[in-house]
This record gives C-alpha cells, sequence and structure tokens, in this order.
C-alpha cells in the first residue's frame, strides 16, 4: 500500500533550519508530484510548494520564496523540506502529501503523510 | 496572491442539509477539491475533487457543485460524525505551480 512516512518531530531555536523528510513506498516514486502542506496551531491549511520527483522542479508559494527549498532523492524515494530562518510563527503540522491525482478509469490517488511537528522555541 | 474565501463556521442540525461555500476569481476554469479534518493536527481527508466527483469510501451524502465564482461542497442529512473543520482547494494558474486551501469552515451539526 501507498505510505509517505515523515520524520520525527523538532525542536528548533529562532533564526535555525530544519529539514524534514518524506519516506514514501507503494507506487512509483517519480510518478506524481509531492506538495508539502503546514498547519500552525488552531489555524488553517497553508500551502507551501510543490516538487516534482522526476525532474526536481520545484513551485513556491510566493510567502515562503527565498526561506524553503524541496528537494528529492530518488534512489531512497524520499523528499525533503528545508525550512530556514524559524520564526516562531513556524511552529506548525508540516505534511507531505500527493494530492488529488485524478487518472481517467482510476481512482483518485490522495495520499498523505503522518506530519511532523515542528516546534520553534528559545 | 491567490485566495479561496470561506466562512468560518456553520452550524445545522441533525439531519439538515449543510452547504459550505468557497469563492474565488480562478473557480469558473479551475477545479475546486473539499478536505475534512476532524482534528487538527491530523492530516485531511479528501471528501471530493474536481468540483464533484466523490472518492471511494465517502457517504453518498457528500457532494459538491460549483458555478461561477464559487464551489460548494453540501453534506445531505448531515450526522453528529460530519462535525470537521472543511477546506477547499485549489490552483488559479494553468499550469497548476500555485495552490491555495480555503480559511477553514468548521461544520457544527447539534
Amino acid at each position: 500500500q501507498v505510505q509517505l512516512v515523515q520524520s520525527g518531530a523538532e525542536v528548533k531555536k529562532p533564526g535555525a533550519s530544519v529539514k524534514v523528510s518524506c519516506k514514501t513506498s507503494g507506487y512509483t516514486f517519480s510518478e506524481y508530484y509531492l506538495h508539502w502542506v503546514r498547519q500552525a496551531p488552531g489555524q488553517g491549511l497553508e500551502w507551501m510548494g510543490r516538487i516534482n520527483p522526476n525532474s526536481g522542479g520545484t513551485n513556491y508559494a510566493q510567502r515562503f520564496q527565498g526561506r524553503v527549498t524541496l528537494t528529492r532523492d530518488t534512489s531512497f524515494s524520499t523528499a525533503y523540506m528545508e525550512l530556514r530562518w524559524l520564526t516562531f510563527d513556524d511552529t506548525a503540522f508540516y505534511y507531505c502529501a500527493i494530492i488529488a491525482v485524478a487518472e481517467e478509469g482510476l481512482p483518485v490517488f490522495d495520499h498523505w503523510g503522518q506530519g511532523t511537528l515542528v516546534t520553534v522555541s528559545s | 496572491s491567490y485566495e479561496l474565501t470561506q466562512s468560518p463556521s456553520v452550524s445545522v442540525s441533525p439531519g439538515q442539509t449543510a452547504r459550505i461555500t468557497c469563492s474565488g476569481d480562478a473557480l469558473p476554469t479551475k477545479y475546486a477539491y473539499w478536505y475534512r479534518q476532524q482534528r487538527s493536527g491530523h492530516a485531511p481527508v479528501l471528501v471530493i475533487y474536481q468540483d464533484s466527483k466523490r472518492p471511494s469510501g465517502i457517504p453518498e451524502r457528500f457532494s459538491g457543485s460549483s458555478s461561477g465564482t464559487t464551489a460548494t461542497l453540501s453534506i445531505s442529512g448531515a450526522q453528529v460524525e460530519d462535525e470537521a473543520d472543511y477546506y477547499c482547494y485549489s490552483t488559479d494558474t494553468s499550469d497548476k505551480s500555485n495552490w491555495v486551501f480555503g480559511g477553514g469552515t468548521k461544520l457544527t451539526v447539534l
């Protein structure tokens, strides 16, 4: 079965960086974009960006441009999200996800990691 | 930057139809998707994709529609277990390089 397994919780100081991994299995890694979504405590979902695992091409939400980098390692079917210059407002759950891929004649393909809690604390 | 607008809350009695709307300038030409999240910090679940299609395993009481700049998620015969936060999701670019979530709607069934 399809699985997206994320790395464990992190505690970082303001100004530091964090790198979250998303190890995938059960499907062809290069076939679907991987998206990153975050959710601060008590807040809504926020799209951060996506990576094409085949080409490595990326798109980022405007508010994260210059501060987030998405990468992947095809050898390990793993994607990574690095966020730099952390502030208290970056405390959130971070999710990797394959979002709603609909192909004719096939069930919609939508799978999410379990989430990684990143806490920014001094 | 592109925004999708949802009402913060909707409240219905059990058995009534709940309607949750999502407004966005690109919705006339872009699909809307809907997610349900029953607990913050838990991964959301897709309940409607491409405006009106329902994934397998999602009850038939969930339906979606879109007209003009507004997409609507309807839950007919809402049940207490449908209480959750619902988010719409869409893109504003033809190459799908930018995606946004709506702010979310808290559905209360009581």
